[in-house]
């Protein structure tokens, strides 16, 4: 069975500690790895996708990486506005070209 | 450029009855996708439609149906509601591929 795990469930920094959030994967044919944010009240945003083992893409303060098993999302230097939770989805093969969810990990940054 | 538009935003329903949850993109987008958010879990698939008269169930369809007559509304239809439907409903969109997909706000449901 197609899975998504996501940790930590939450996360909370002070303005400026870097950090990483992790999502491990066990899907078969997985056709990309995509990164959310998803702010209070909101739907999710589309922040990265990732195709291939050892891929980065990297955005402000965000940095995402992908692993035959996992991807991690580092966060450099963060400021309170990057509090939300972060869902990462894989994109699978047999599963009618659908996406597989993780829970999220929702971070907190305080000033 | 609306994108994804969901509504109502809220609504709460009684046991028992019924509702149509709305969605409807600008983007010409062939997938279309309606979701589930429960607290702690990642969104559930609920259906899915790959172009104008094709639906497909996903992975928790009971309860639920969708239409999908035209490319840009994809309504998703409660019948009877029961309690265990009390969630945060999102609909989503996309060309096709490896693109990701969009999101719409959310209906946020309760039924009492």
């Amino acid at each position: 069975e197609d899975q998504v795990t996501q940790s930590p469930e939450a996360l909370r920094l002070q303005e400026g500690e870097s950090s990483s959030l992790n999502c491990s994967y066990t899907v078969s044919g997985l056709r990309g790895l995509f990164w959310y944010r998803q702010d209070p009240g909101k739907g999710p945003e589309f922040l990265f996708t990732l195709y291939s083992a050892g891929e980065e893409k990297e955005k402000e303060r965000l940095k995402a990486t992908l692993t035959k098993k996992e991807s991690f999302l580092h966060i450099t230097a963060p400021k309170p506005e990057d509090s939300a939770t972060y869902l990462c989805a894989a994109l699978v093969y047999n599963y009618g070209q659908n996406f597989v969810f993780g829970p999220g990990t929702r971070l907190s940054v305080l000033p | 450029n609306a994108g994804v538009t969901q509504t109502p935003k809220f609504r709460i329903l009684k046991i028992g009855q019924s509702m149509t949850l709305q969605c409807t993109q600008d983007m010409n987008h062939n997938y279309m996708y309606w979701y589930r958010q429960d607290p702690g879990m990642g969104l559930k698939l609920i259906y899915y439609s790959v172009g104008a008269g094709i639906t497909d169930k996903g992975e928790v369809p009971n309860g639920y149906n969708v239409s999908r007559s035209t490319t840009e509304d994809f309504p998703l239809r409660l019948e009877l509601a029961a309690p265990s439907q009390t969630s945060v409903y999102f609909c989503a969109s996309r060309t096709g591929g490896n693109q990701p997909q969009h999101f719409g706000d959310g209906t946020r449901l309760s039924i009492l």
